[in-house]
């Protein structure tokens, strides 16, 4: 089982539409949760942190589920400029090693 | 904004030289990061490095690598006798609890 599976993706949606994207992570023991965003050749970007009480900044929803280790990211009304691959990242105990699952490509169409 | 600088932006060599990328945190950071990120394939966590010394590998981190901090602001990666299968974006990150990105530096080994 991969440390941290994605959606493989890709979304193409409409502007305007919400989107989902799930993340499962394999060892319990993990510590924190973020999901970033990558455009094509460039860095990661924080989006925003996970917590298990939920967290939401402005359109974007993000939620974690510790007993089934899952994660999860809502984007409410998408805008042409949220295609990107959305990264779900897991940092083991103690913060030092870093894991990131594949990405979910997501395409917002007029 | 504080922002994690990465020098050189593009760097081609020749299999089996060595190269060095360098990497500039932001200064207040004590958490230091080098990841991979192969054309078309995820990041990969290579190594994390704090109060001078590595805190944790990959299994890719193996003896061709080696990071340092030479002074007070860089930290860098050297791969020695680089491969073909070496030719990837290379990112540095720096942390106090949210890791931060440089736009990384592109190795094309020839």
């Amino acid at each position: 089982r991969k440390e941290v599976e994605q959606d493989p993706g890709p979304f193409n949606v409409p502007e305007g539409a919400t989107v989902a994207f799930n993340c499962t992570y394999s060892n319990s023991a993990s510590q924190s949760f973020f999901w970033y965003r990558q455009d094509c050749r460039k860095e990661p970007k924080l989006l925003m942190s996970v917590y298990s009480s939920g967290n939401e900044d402005g359109r974007f929803t993000a939620q974690l589920n510790r007993a089934s280790q899952y994660i999860s990211l809502l984007i409410r009304d998408s805008k042409l400029s949220d295609s990107a691959t959305y990264l779900c990242v897991v940092n083991k105990v103690g913060g030092f090693k870093t894991i990131f699952g594949a990405g979910t490509r997501l395409f917002v169409k007029a | 904004e504080p922002e994690v600088t990465q020098t050189p932006s593009h760097q081609v060599t020749q299999m089996g030289q060595e190269v060095i990328l360098r990497c500039v945190p932001i200064s207040n950071h004590l958490y230091f990061y080098w990841y991979r990120q192969i054309l078309g394939q995820k990041v990969e966590f290579l190594v994390s490095f704090y109060n001078n010394e590595i805190s944790e590998k990959s299994e890719i981190f193996d003896d061709q690598f080696s990071v340092e901090r030479p002074d007070g602001s860089n930290f860098t990666l050297k791969i020695r006798s680089t491969k073909l299968e070496d030719s990837a974006m290379y990112f540095c990150a720096s942390s106090e609890n949210i890791q931060y990105f440089g736009a990384g530096t592109r190795l094309s080994v020839l």
